[in-house]
């Protein structure tokens, strides 16, 4: 199985700030990328597939890029509504996804 | 695009329970369809999957014990769930295949498994 190491699992952000959150795939996963954003008791969301192809109706703040077997999620602005829970997720081979990163609006 | 889950609940280690998704809003013959776990607090599982055609692939955790299948005719993927393992207790979703590859660009609210004596 491919591994998908995905850090911080945890950050805390002003109102307006650019975070970013990033996976390590253990092999070559061809740009083959998804980030998803939970809300507590919700079901995930899509984001960006294909390492930086934005899902229909997701904000041009949400954007994915890659170095690598490095993959990015960068949040520009951050609102208040971004408060959530980000997975990363392979989608080359069978799906595996990264551990999640909770990201707090302070 | 609507995807809506039932059939979860409490069962006792080792017995059985089916889940149901019905689909709405899309050609739903035409997609690959995933279901997918969380166990409460933690991360995010991939379990099955289902091709338009009816192919299917599962993770190993769950091979030869739950069985994927879908009735195009009635919009609606089933996940049928033997030999439950306190493991198995989980939120499941199902999902659809964003093509060609396995990512998951529809999801549904989610249905609660609990396996316990």
């Amino acid at each position: 199985d491919i591994q998908m190491t995905q850090s911080p699992a945890s950050l805390s952000a002003s109102l307006g700030e650019t975070v970013t959150i990033e996976c390590l795939a253990s092999e070559d996963i061809y740009s083959n990328l998804a980030w998803y954003q939970q809300k507590p008791g919700k079901s995930p969301q899509l984001l960006i597939y294909d390492a930086s192809s934005l899902q229909d109706g997701v904000p041009s703040r949400f954007s994915g890029s890659e170095s690598g077997t490095q993959y990015s999620l960068e949040i520009n602005s951050l609102q208040s509504e971004d408060a959530a829970t980000y997975f990363c997720q392979q989608h080359h081979d069978y799906p595996t996804f990264g551990g999640g990163t909770k990201l707090e609006l302070k | 695009v609507q995807l809506v889950e039932s059939g979860g609940g409490l069962v006792q280690p080792g017995k059985s329970l089916k889940l149901s998704c019905s689909a709405s809003g899309f050609t739903f013959s035409s997609y690959g369809m995933h279901w997918i776990r969380q166990a409460p607090g933690k991360g995010l599982d991939w379990v099955a999957y289902i091709s338009s055609s009816s192919g299917t692939v599962y993770a190993d955790a769950v091979k030869g014990r739950f069985t994927i299948s879908r009735d195009n005719a009635k919009n609606t993927l089933y996940l049928q769930l033997n030999s439950l393992k306190s493991e198995d207790t989980a939120i499941y979703y199902c999902a659809r295949s964003g093509a060609p590859t396995y990512y998951f660009d529809y999801w549904g609210q989610g249905v609660m498994v609990t396996v316990s004596s």
